[in-house]
This record gives structure tokens, sequence and C-alpha cells, in this order.
């Protein structure tokens, strides 16, 4: 398709184990960005790429949240040692240019 | 610090009501840009409105229309003659960036429900 695509579309988990999250964004779209949405809250901006490479990680919860992006193209985030409080959908978006997000329509993590 | 805020959790019109949704901001920097994005049911967030900080020329699309006023750090969002398919959550954001390195600060986003 040509929009943002997510997978998985849903995801259970148990509380200790890791989970991988993929974002394959539109062709062409330099800019790449991570974003949380918990229950009863906004949207929580987590990374952004430029390319392969993320200027500012800051936004990133604990160490055990990281993400990658290859080739310009596809981003995987990654949760290690999930815990109840990941609970929540993962957005990601991308780019042509600034301020334009295009969105996928989300990751919706579970753990138990 | 950036902050945007969204006084109205929620929002219910009989449909061909207006309504307006609400947003304020804080912000340090001088330039600056203001968005506005529907989150309908189906969840995936769709793009509406990019305003600069030196622009603030109100913007009329359709029945869609936005005020900017830095007076009052507002950033205001009316629609006019309501439809059952404008039901969704409206998300405000700002950035601080042009390059979006630091990302869009949302704003927690207001339910609006349209009723037949």
């Amino acid at each position: 398709g040509a929009g943002v695509s997510q997978s998985p579309s849903n995801k259970v988990t148990e509380k200790g184990k890791d989970v991988e999250l993929r974002c394959d964004p539109i062709s062409g779209h330099t800019a790449l960005y991570w974003y949380r949405q918990s229950l009863g809250q906004g949207l929580e901006f987590l990374i952004y790429f430029q390319g392969n490479s993320a200027p500012d990680k800051s936004g990133l919860p604990s160490d055990r949240f990281s993400a990658e992006r290859t080739g310009g193209s596809v981003s995987t985030l990654t949760i290690q040692r999930t815990q109840q409080e990941d609970s929540a959908v993962y957005l990601c978006a991308s780019s042509p240019h600034f301020g334009e997000l295009f969105f996928g329509e989300g990751s919706r993590l579970t753990v138990l | 610090a950036q902050k945007v805020t969204q006084a109205q959790t929620e929002i219910s019109v009989v449909e061909k009501e207006d309504v307006t949704l609400d947003c304020v901001y804080e912000t340090r920097d001088t330039t600056y840009y203001l968005f506005w994005y529907k989150q309908p049911p189906s969840g995936e967030l769709v793009f509406l409105i990019r305003r600069n900080s030196f622009d603030e020329q109100n913007e009329i699309s359709g029945r869609y229309s936005w005020n900017f006023q830095k007076s009052t750090s507002s950033f205001n969002f009316t629609i006019t003659a309501s439809q059952v398919v404008d039901s969704a959550v409206y998300f405000c954001a700002l950035s601080e960036s042009r390059g979006g390195a630091d990302g869009l600060t949302f704003g927690k986003g207001t339910h609006l429900i349209i009723q037949p």
C-alpha cells in the first residue's frame, strides 16, 4: 500500500519478554518518527530518524527501549524486558518534509 | 520546555452545530510551528494543518477554520455545520524545531462526538 505500514497490529506478551515493532514508511520519506499513545494520555514523542541517524534519543523512556533504521527505510523499535507500563499503542510516522507527518495505524502492545 | 494544553477532554454536539476546539501552547522560542491532527475511530492520525509563528493569518478550509492568536498563545480550531463524520479525537501539536529533531509535542486531545 501507499501508506505507513506497521506490524504487528496487535501484540500480547508476558512481562519480561522482548518485543520488536516494525515500521515501513512511505517510500521516499526521509524522516521517520516513533510515538507512544497510552490510554488517556496524549502522544508521547520517542525518537526521530533523519535518514538512518537519530539525532535525539532522549525521548526514549528507558534504556530498555532502542530503535534503529536501516537503508533509510524500515525501522524497528525494540523493547527489552517488557513491563506492564509499556502497554500502549506505538505509532510510527514518516514525513517528506517538516510537519506533515503521515501516521501508520499503530501497534497495540499489551504486557500481561 | 514546550507544552500544549487542550482543556476540553470531550465535546458532544448535535449535527450541524458549530464547534470550537481550544488549544493553548507554551514555548520560549520565537520561531515555532503549530499543528492540528485528526484521529478517527480507525486510529490513523491525519494531518490537518501546519502554521508557523510568523503567520497569524486565520485560515479557512471548507468547513474548517483555524484562529491563531499569539497574544493569547492559542490556536483554536472551529468546525462549522458539523457532521457525524467529524467525530474523532483531535490533537493540537507544537514544535520548536525547524528540522523536526525534537518531534512534535502533542496535547492530550479532544474527543469530539457529533450526534445525528
